[in-house]
């Protein structure tokens, strides 16, 4: 089983609030991902990163920040959050063309 | 436009059956092919992955097969069993990046019943 841990699982929470979701791995991978999961649609790419200090968009446009200054943590961050980023955030990590392993999602609910 | 299309995108079956899910892709250049199960509230975790020059490849009661002339691969369950209920989808690689981009399918929604 990899270890990848995000937290927290589920948030409900009030518009304009500002949220921070964590991910963490203890594998050691040098690439993180952030990905958004709508039910029944496919992952989108949100954001990526190389290593520490490496951070870049993904294929998806959204209004959160992420951040890595340590090998094993990739927060990602909403300053204001809105009804519209009600969704599940997935976050992955992966060392070279192995398989990209994920955590176990956080399932967000912004009222 | 690379995309991934998988089908059916439901499916029931009984307990103790065999099914097959599909996957046809149109992402090039392409790196390798990979099925993951999705549980309900889960992560994807990885089952199979391929490259090019693999045309099949198991795992415990998945076999995944690729037929890259053709870009379609499927996924193969035998003796299905109630924890095989889950969301498999289908991820291709290209190789046009150093990141190895990743192209999801939407998956297919299986149901084992008793």
């Amino acid at each position: 089983e990899a270890d990848i841990y995000q937290t927290p699982r589920y948030l409900v929470i009030g518009t304009g609030k500002k949220i921070t979701l964590e991910c963490s791995q203890t594998m050691g991978h040098d690439k993180m991902y952030w990905y958004q999961q709508d039910p029944g649609m496919e992952l989108h790419l949100i954001h990526y990163s190389y290593g520490v200090n490496s951070t870049e968009k993904g294929d998806l446009s959204s209004e959160s920040t992420v951040s890595r200054i340590r090998t094993e943590h990739f927060p990602l961050t909403l300053e204001s959050a809105r009804p519209s980023h009600t969704s599940q955030y997935l976050c992955a990590s992966s060392d070279r063309d192995q398989p990209q392993h994920f955590g176990d999602g956080t399932r967000l609910s912004i009222l | 436009k690379n995309q991934v299309e998988q089908s059916p995108q439901s499916l029931i079956i009984l307990e103790g059956k065999n099914c097959t899910l599909q996957c046809n892709y149109t992402v090039s250049p392409f790196s390798n092919l990979r099925w993951y199960k999705q549980d309900t509230g889960r992560g994807p975790v990885s089952l199979t992955i391929m490259t090019f020059s693999e045309n099949t490849k198991s795992n415990g009661r998945y076999t995944a097969t690729l037929d890259a002339d053709t870009k379609q691969s499927s996924l193969h369950i035998t003796a299905s069993q109630l924890s095989d209920s889950a969301s498999y989808i289908c991820v291709v690689s290209d190789r046009g990046s150093t990141l190895g981009r990743l192209y999801f399918g939407r998956g297919t929604q299986l149901t084992v019943w008793p």
